[in-house]
């Protein structure tokens, strides 16, 4: 079935830096959705893809189809945005299926 | 605006005892829904979804059922629980199908014993 690899597992980060957290696929997705779930569990929409970049502040998203991955940028790295981010592709079936990866727990520390 | 409701908000229950969660969409008409379980620690896993009244469909077999009784009414049940019931319970909706976003309600925490 479909696979989602999602790298790292942990993060940490000083205020006001960045990282990237990334997903590989082991089959062609139509689109990526990212997501942080916060202390109380709720998911919170960060991004949608069907193909390309978006931008958000200090957040941008990037989905590459043909070679089945998609990343996360995230810059000026603030307290509230310790939480799991996890990325969720939806595959071939349009069936409105989302596999998750494993979820990248991100610390920012002051 | 749409929004999207989880009841209970938390429920500890006993092993063998019935279970039954319910999500409410308000402000959209025939939604797509969706439920999700997350074992403590773990990622998400997709359930069931229902794309209209009355037709529900499994993705996991876990010993759960799931109903549509309503259009903006999502139900998610058993008669049995299992101690590997426990964990986080989430419903979703999107306008269609597939290639779409897909909005994520509160979440029910289920604790078996």
């Amino acid at each position: 079935g479909d696979q989602v690899e999602q790298s790292p597992s942990a993060l940490s980060l000083h205020e006001g830096t960045g990282s990237a957290l990334r997903c590989n696929f082991t089959t062609t997705m139509r689109a990526v959705q990212w997501f942080q779930q916060n202390s109380r569990g709720s998911l919170i929409n960060l991004f949608y893809l069907a193909s390309g970049t978006k931008e958000n502040g200090r957040l941008k998203s990037t989905f590459n189809s043909k070679e089945s991955y998609s990343t996360l940028h995230i810059r000026d790295a603030q307290l509230e945005d310790s939480g799991t981010y996890f990325c969720a592709a939806e595959g071939g079936t349009n069936t409105g299926k989302l596999t998750f990866g494993d979820g990248t727990v991100l610390t920012v520390k002051p | 605006a749409q929004t999207i409701h989880q009841w209970p908000v938390a429920e500890i229950k006993a092993v063998g005892s019935p279970l039954s969660l319910g999500c409410t969409i308000k402000g959209k008409s025939s939604p797509n829904l969706y439920w999700y379980w997350q074992a403590t620690g773990g990622t998400l896993q997709q359930l069931f979804y229902s794309i209209t009244v009355g037709q529900v469909e499994s993705v996991v077999q876990l010993n759960l059922s799931a109903s549509r009784p309503k259009d903006d009414q999502f139900i998610l049940s058993t008669e049995k629980l299992l101690l590997s019931h426990s964990g986080f319970y989430l419903c979703a909706w999107s306008l269609s199908r597939g290639q779409d976003t897909q909005y994520f309600g509160p979440g029910t925490r289920l604790l078996v014993l």
